[in-house]
């Protein structure tokens, strides 16, 4: 079976650095993104890795090694509204199809 | 908005009915999603379209479920005789394909079955 694992929560103060980590065990791999999910709202888009490495964006980055199977979500300069549910999910395969971790909640404190 | 739409939003209904749902993906996406997302959980796919071909249906899913997209545009999810177990946010997704597998989700339609 597909396997992604992430903590279930965090905790973290208005203006730091929160590092989100995800591994992950699948029958294929074709990528992996990271989405943020506000309770009773959509998943929505954040980053994508399909190499080795770190992707930046904004206050966002996200680093990604395949041979450990492992990933992480780096969110700087933490606001409130960064308080959400955040999702690792693997592409599989070519056509798209793709397995979700459970989210990590994540809540920011002043 | 150019978004994808789901309809209805919310949807209750009593054990054993019927019930449909609809997506409409961004009009130049070929690839269209569905999942269910129970609180506390990831989404969990459930089938996947590229155009009007269904490519994949989860193992996961009984044969009360169904989708259909005739015309590799709007999507419809049906699921018979539901079940108390079958509430769920359900969730539809598009991308536009090859390449770019950025899955754009819907609002996604809230079912609960009394």
């Amino acid at each position: 079976g597909q396997n992604i694992d992430q903590p279930t929560e965090m905790t973290a103060t208005e203006g730091a650095i929160v590092q989100i980590n995800c591994t992950y065990q699948t029958s294929g791999f074709n990528g992996l993104f990271w989405y943020q999910q506000h309770a009773g709202e959509a998943p929505t888009f954040l980053s994508y890795n399909v190499l080795d490495g770190l992707e930046e964006k904004g206050r966002f980055s996200s680093f990604l090694s395949r041979s450990k199977g492992y990933s992480y979500l780096l969110l700087k300069e933490l606001q409130m509204k960064d308080s959400a549910s955040y999702l690792c999910a693997v592409i599989m395969t070519n056509a798209g199809k793709s397995t979700f971790g459970d989210g990590t909640t994540l809540t920011v404190k002043p | 908005d150019t978004g994808v739409s789901q309809d209805p939003r919310h949807k209750i209904t009593k054990r054993g009915q019927n019930v449909t749902f609809r997506c409409d993906p961004i009009s130049e996406h070929n690839r269209l999603y569905w999942y269910r997302q129970t609180l506390g959980q990831g989404p969990e796919f459930l089938t996947y379209f590229q155009n009007e071909a269904q490519l994949e249906k989860s193992r996961l899913l009984s044969d009360r479920f169904s989708a259909e997209r005739p015309k590799g545009s709007f999507s419809t999810l049906e699921i018979q005789r539901t079940e108390q177990g079958d509430s769920a946010m359900y969730l539809c997704a598009s991308s536009l394909g090859a390449d770019y597998n950025e899955q754009f989700f819907g609002p996604g339609t809230r079912l609960t079955v009394l």
